[in-house]
């Protein structure tokens, strides 16, 4: 049975920084891992995906990395706004298991 | 390009009613997959469907049933609410079974009373 964990649970930071979020699966065996994030009472909505070939993926400020043997994968954000401040979300494999988010506050 | 839409937004409901909720996938996507998310958590995986079929169900019990259509749009029901059951619902739709990006729906937001 897959399980996810994610960590910090919480992060509350400067404007400007650079953030690391990671995301640890038991379940090695996936075909990708899709990053979301979540603001309050809303969907999800995806940032990333990343399959199972590829070790790394960029979307402007964002840069997550997977790495399957070790069950872990790393969302990378740089240079934080205030906009970036949301929940954010990892789900290994067809996104059928979760991880708790990460609950990250970016403050002006 | 509307993406996926869930109706309706909120839902107040008592105990040991029944309610139906509703979703349209993203153009183009066949796959529909429906998900619990408590407060603070992350969401829980219901079931999928694909091609008017139930694919693949999580932990959740019969209560929890759904149909897809074939314009592969889809419906959860759930029966004898519970208290338990308030929590955001979420629909996300693919184009496929397989290795494919997920797509959410802004979800429906139902009180149990």
């Amino acid at each position: 049975k897959q399980e996810v964990t994610q960590i910090p649970a919480a992060l509350s930071v400067p404007e400007g920084e650079n953030l690391v979020l990671n995301c640890s699966f038991t379940d090695s065996a996936i075909y990708n891992l899709q990053w979301f994030r979540q603001d309050p009472g809303k969907g999800l909505t995806s940032l990333l995906l990343i399959q199972s070939s590829q070790r790394e993926q960029t979307s402007g400020r964002l840069n997550a990395s997977l790495d399957k043997s070790s069950g872990r994968s790393t969302l990378y954000i740089a240079a934080s706004q205030p906009g970036d401040s949301a929940t954010y979300l990892c789900a290994p494999e067809q996104n059928f298991v979760f991880g708790p988010g990460t609950r990250l506050s970016v403050l002006p | 390009d509307a993406g996926v839409t869930q109706s309706p937004t909120h839902l107040i409901k008592t105990r040991g009613q029944q309610v139906t909720l509703r979703c349209s996938p993203k153009s183009g996507h066949d796959t529909v997959s429906w998900y619990q998310q408590a407060l603070g958590q992350g969401p829980q995986f219901i079931f999928q469907y694909y091609e008017e079929e139930e694919r693949q169900r999580g932990n959740f019990p019969d209560r929890f049933s759904g149909h897809q259509f074939p314009n592969y749009s889809s419906e959860l029901n759930v029966n004898a609410l519970l208290l338990g059951d308030s929590a955001l619902y979420l629909c996300a739709s693919s184009p496929g079974v397989g290795t494919t990006e997920a797509f959410f729906g802004q979800g429906t937001r139902l009180t149990v009373v």
